[in-house]
Order: structure tokens, then sequence, then C-alpha cells
């Protein structure tokens, strides 16, 4: 069972650089979601995607984009990374609104550093 | 916005001891989620809860809605219980969660 499944696990990026996080779940679930994990900070979701064609802001969308591409992916784009975007990146998926209450399945996570 | 905290930051303990995280938040909630994140990055949901207790293993978690506080226990910790403990809460009518900013734990053999 993969569960949620991201890559690249490591990334090294200088300013102005883009690239593409990709997440996939092989759960089912309907709604995934992207995070981002800074010391001293508790996980701050950027985007989200309630169902498949769906996708909404977070709290902190700003130099950042997603695309839903199936049910399966959700991927997370850095279009020009700055310094400010070095951090932990993590994806998670969930049944969603028609099973309320239902925890959330996370990814191992994205070590970005923006140099 | 639900403002989540946990208490302590940082807590050592020596193996055995009986481990004790709060967690308190603002606003009435839907569920209470506990979420172990261990030193390799990976984070697993340990329990989700909405009202008493929940048991597993050596964990227990309880929730208090009316004083809008979770306690998560460990009996008899272990060194390879050595993890961030993170609380989190979602919100009626929104499956998002709000986070706390979690609780490193580490057992001393």
């Amino acid at each position: 069972n993969a569960g949620v499944t991201q890559t690249p696990k490591f990334q090294v990026l200088k300013t102005g650089q883009s690239m593409t996080l990709q997440c996939a779940q092989d759960m089912n679930h309907n709604s995934m979601y992207w995070y981002r994990q800074d010391p001293g900070m508790g996980l701050r979701l950027i985007y989200y995607s309630a169902s498949e064609g769906t996708t909404d802001k977070g709290e902190v969308p700003n130099g950042y984009n997603v695309s839903r591409l199936n049910k399966r992916e959700f991927s997370l784009r850095l279009e020009s990374a700055a310094p400010s975007q070095t951090s932990v990146y993590f994806c998670a998926s969930g049944k969603g609104r028609t099973a309320s209450n239902q925890p959330q399945h996370f990814g191992d996570g994205t070590r970005l550093s923006i140099l | 916005k639900n403002e989540v905290e946990q208490s302590p930051q940082n807590l050592t303990a020596q193996e055995e001891e009986f481990i004790t995280i709060n967690c308190s938040y603002s606003v009435g909630i839907s569920a209470l989620h506990w979420l172990q994140q261990h030193p390799g990055g990976g984070i697993v949901s340990l329990f989700m809860l909405s009202s008493g207790k929940k048991k597993h293993g050596r964990l227990i978690a309880t929730i208090n809605i009316q004083e809008k506080h979770s306690s998560l226990h460990i009996t008899a910790s272990h060194p390879r219980d050595s993890a961030v403990y993170i609380c989190a809460v979602s919100n009626f009518g929104n499956e998002k969660l709000t986070f706390g900013t979690g609780t490193r734990l580490t057992i001393i053999p």
C-alpha cells in the first residue's frame, strides 16, 4: 500500500528557477492538500482540492500554483522560486466532506532549499 | 480562525515515564487530531476524536469539549516514542485542518 507518494524527496533550486512537486494517492480519496512546514510554525495550507477539477487557495498561496490532474494526482508548482519558499512540503489526502472527520494521510515530504 | 496551542514545546523524559502533551483551541470544533512526526519527517495520524477518550496501545487521547482542551498521554514511554506530536483541529462545515506548532518529545534510555 503506497498511500500518498511525493516526488522528489529533496531539491535544491536557485532563485528564479521553477519546479513542480508531484503527489499521487492510491486510496481513491476525493480531497488533496499541499502544506508547508517551517521551523517554529504549524503546518500551513497552501492549496487544496476538494474534488477532481477543483482547487482553492489556502492560508499561504502566494508564489504557488496547483493542478489537480485527475483524482489521483495533485501537483504544486513554483514558477519563480524565492528563498522564502525554502521549506518542507507535504502533500496529504482525505476522503473529503462526504466522509466528514476522517483523518488525512500524509506523504513523506519534500525538503526544498532555494539558494 | 481557530487558534491551536500546544504545551510543552519540548519535553525530555526518562524511559518508562508517563508523558502528557496538551492541546487547547479557541473555537468549537468538529474533531481533534493527534499526529506523530518522526525524525525522518513522515507524518502519521494517531487519533481523531470528537468526544471522550481513545486508546491505542500505550497511547491515550482525551478531549474535553467544554474546556476546549485535549491531552495525549503515553504510558511506559520508550525511546522509539521520540518524535514531534502535532495537534490539529477541524472546524464545523470545513474539512481543512488548523495545526498546532508541535511538541518535540525525547525519551532517554
